[in-house]
């Protein structure tokens, strides 16, 4: 059975750093991409970033680029975000999902429970 | 970037019925991939149909994917009483984006 186990998210202010992970087992971690989508209270969905199977190519939103890092750790089947700069709008519960295929832009066949990050004074 | 355009934002519907939301791209969707998710409330995304058509694992068969180009349906075919929530589209030709979500609620 796949799970994905995301950790990390917490309150922070603006301005800050976090670093979210999420724990994979059930599934060959490297032979596909995993993304991060996030959804803020009570809005819609929103495609963060996707790293694909071997690490080697990695996406960003527009509204994250030069702010998060996505990486990945096949030694240890994680999955990372590091988020600098964070702002009142990066508030969001944060979702790990696992691509359908090794490139990143599968369709997303497993989500993890999330990780809740606020960004407050 | 392709835009999707989810309708209607909310559908009010009785168990037994039918219900078919809309999705539409701002272009079209290469190689129809296109995606839909079902949300309750509380809980993460759970894939329903990729590639516009085809059913995920466990999927009932009472849910049905169809469209090409840039117009997609998402039809259930006779509503249990699981099946109110959110739907997303999302297509992951290029990019990944979502629609905005149709709330499927209790009448």
């Amino acid at each position: 059975e796949v799970q994905l186990v995301e950790s990390g998210g917490g309150l922070v202010q603006p301005g800050g750093s976090l670093r979210l992970s999420c724990a994979a087992s059930g599934f060959t971690f490297s032979s596909y991409a995993v993304t991060w989508v996030r959804q803020a209270p009570g809005k819609g969905l929103e495609w963060v970033s996707g790293i694909s199977g071997t690490g080697a190519t990695t996406y960003y939103a527009d509204s994250v680029k030069g702010r998060f890092t996505i990486s990945r750790d096949n030694s240890k089947n994680t999955l990372y975000l590091q988020m600098n700069s964070l702002r009142v709008e990066d508030t969001a519960v944060y979702y790990c999902a696992k691509d359908s295929r090794l490139r990143i832009f599968g369709c997303l066949d497993s989500w993890g429970q999330g990780t809740l990050v606020t960004v407050s004074s | 970037e392709i835009v999707l355009t989810q309708s209607p934002g909310t559908l009010s519907l009785s168990p037994g019925e039918r219900a078919t939301l809309s999705c539409r791209a701002s272009q079209s969707v290469s190689g129809n991939y296109l995606a839909w998710y079902k949300q309750r409330l509380g809980q993460a995304p759970r894939l329903l149909i990729y590639g516009a058509s085809s059913r995920a694992t466990g999927i009932p068969d009472r849910f049905s994917g169809s469209g090409s180009g840039t117009d997609f349906t998402l039809t259930i075919s006779r509503l249990e009483p699981e099946d109110f929530a959110v739907y997303y589209c999302q297509q992951y030709g290029s990019s990944g984006t979502f629609g905005q979500g149709t709330k499927l609620e209790i009448k």
